[in-house]
């Protein structure tokens, strides 16, 4: 089936470290986006990518990475510079909007924990 | 700066009843519109869109209201089943980089 995978589920970061989450789509979807939740809030644009090789900043990027050298992957590092990490993690992609389909899809999340 | 909002965090409502679920922008400028269903610990599911071009759009059990002049639509769920608890929220789009999503409305079905 086509999908948004996201992985780990779950996942534990010791203060100082760095950590990467997964994301790959097969949905031949050209833009992707990582999204943080935390609760009750809306969902906060971390990083997005239109495009391989290139990627922009959200409205949360400090602390994360990305990179975007497959069309299929983009992977996110939750640097130890992000001094609040916890939080659930989502994935997303979408299609060129000139398909006329403009469905932003969501990969099932990532929770990390600092301990 | 831009935001979208609920009307009311919580919800409850009786099995078979009707379901309303509201939601403000701030952006005269959006144009797109997306309502999601987010279950426990999971992604959010595509429920129905609309563009800004038409007041009101129908899918299976769900309908959504547009109303540009006050900013602001609504999700309606027919003959609510206990299956629809699930955490809603809603999306406006300006351009193709710039969505805005709402913190969510929990609606809870009364068997």
């Amino acid at each position: 089936d086509g999908g948004i995978t996201q992985s780990p589920k779950y996942l534990f970061r010791k203060e100082g470290q760095n950590v990467t989450l997964s994301c790959e789509q097969n949905l031949n979807h050209d833009a992707m986006y990582w999204y943080r939740q935390d609760p009750g809030q809306g969902l906060r644009l971390i990083y997005y990518s239109q495009i391989v090789n290139d990627f922009q900043k959200g409205d949360i990027a400090e602390g994360y990475s990305v990179s975007r050298e497959k069309k299929e992957s983009f992977p996110l590092t939750v640097t130890s510079a992000q001094k609040n990490p916890t939080a659930f993690y989502l994935c997303a992609s979408r299609t060129d909007p000139a398909t006329g389909v403009n469905t932003i899809y969501f990969g099932e999340g990532s929770w990390l924990t600092v301990v | 700066g831009e935001s979208v909002g609920l009307h009311l965090p919580t919800l409850s409502v009786q099995e078979g009843d009707n379901s309303i679920i509201n939601c403000a922008y701030s952006n005269s400028a959006s144009d797109y519109f997306i309502w999601y269903k987010q279950e426990s610990g999971k992604g959010p599911q595509f429920i129905i869109d609309i563009r800004s071009n038409m007041d009101k759009r129908q899918g299976q059990r769900v309908t959504v209201l547009l109303n540009k002049t006050v900013k602001h639509l609504s999700l309606q769920i027919a003959a609510t089943q206990p299956g629809d608890s699930a955490v809603y929220f809603c999306a406006s789009e300006t351009s193709y980089d710039k969505v805005i999503f709402g913190p969510g409305t929990s609606l809870s079905v009364i068997p």
